[in-house]
């Protein structure tokens, strides 16, 4: 069974510096998806960004980036000039068709609490 | 185009009794899962369904169970709730479920059981 782990319960950063959020994984797949979603006080699952196993370029999505590590099974998220509104619930996701005939069940880490301060 | 709706936003039960949660998909797409979220278990898997079959199912007991309509609606049903239901339950849509794609989720329905 897959297996996601955030061992970083929560982080706090100061408005416009860098924090890197920390993800491991288990798998016995080769060709596999990662997620990373936000969950802000208004309680709204947001994808922040998504990264494609086999391929070996991290994503980026503007201030968002991963440094993903295939080998180590892991998929950290780094958040460059941090924002009042990145403030929320952090939490990396991998879909697994759980025996079934789809990939429509996601596995979340236990999530990391994001702080931003001014 | 409308986002992924929950109804309602908030209820309160008591033990034993029986309760329906509603969600409407963003339009266009079949694929509707429900997610547990806890303070001490975090976000569970309860099911998926497409085109009004289940295709997947978590390790919930028989006492949740959910439906798809034609139009995508999806409800899931408590029943006999317990006082370890309590919880934010969400709801998310795709289009076809695939592992690359993007769930859109709910803002959820916040589940007191009393």
């Amino acid at each position: 069974a897959q297996t996601v782990t955030q061992s970083q319960p929560e982080m706090s950063v100061q408005e416009a510096e860098t924090v890197t959020l920390s993800c491991t994984y288990d798998t016995s797949e080769s060709n596999y998806y990662l997620f990373w979603y936000k969950q802000p006080p208004s309680r709204q699952m947001i994808l922040v960004i998504r990264q494609e196993a086999y391929k070996q370029q991290n994503a980026t999505e503007n201030r968002f980036s991963v440094n993903f590590q295939k080998a180590a099974k892991s998929f950290s998220l780094k958040i460059s000039d941090s924002q009042l509104g990145d403030t929320a619930m952090y939490f990396c996701a991998f879909p697994s068709n759980a025996g079934g005939t789809s990939y429509g069940k996601l596995t979340f880490g236990q999530g990391t609490i994001l702080t931003v301060h001014p | 185009k409308a986002g992924v709706t929950q109804t309602p936003r908030y209820l309160i039960k008591t033990r034993g009794q029986q309760v329906t949660l509603s969600c409407s998909p963003i339009s266009g797409h079949r694929s509707v899962s429900w997610y547990q979220q806890t303070p001490g278990q975090g976000l569970q898997f309860l099911f998926e369904y497409f085109s009004e079959t289940q295709r997947n199912k978590g390790n919930f007991p028989g006492r949740f169970s959910g439906r798809q309509f034609s139009n995508s609606r999806s409800e899931m049903n408590v029943s006999t709730l317990e006082l370890g239901d309590s919880a934010l339950y969400l709801c998310a849509s795709s289009f076809a479920g695939g592992r690359d794609e993007k769930l859109f989720f709910g803002s959820g329905t916040q589940l007191s059981v009393l």
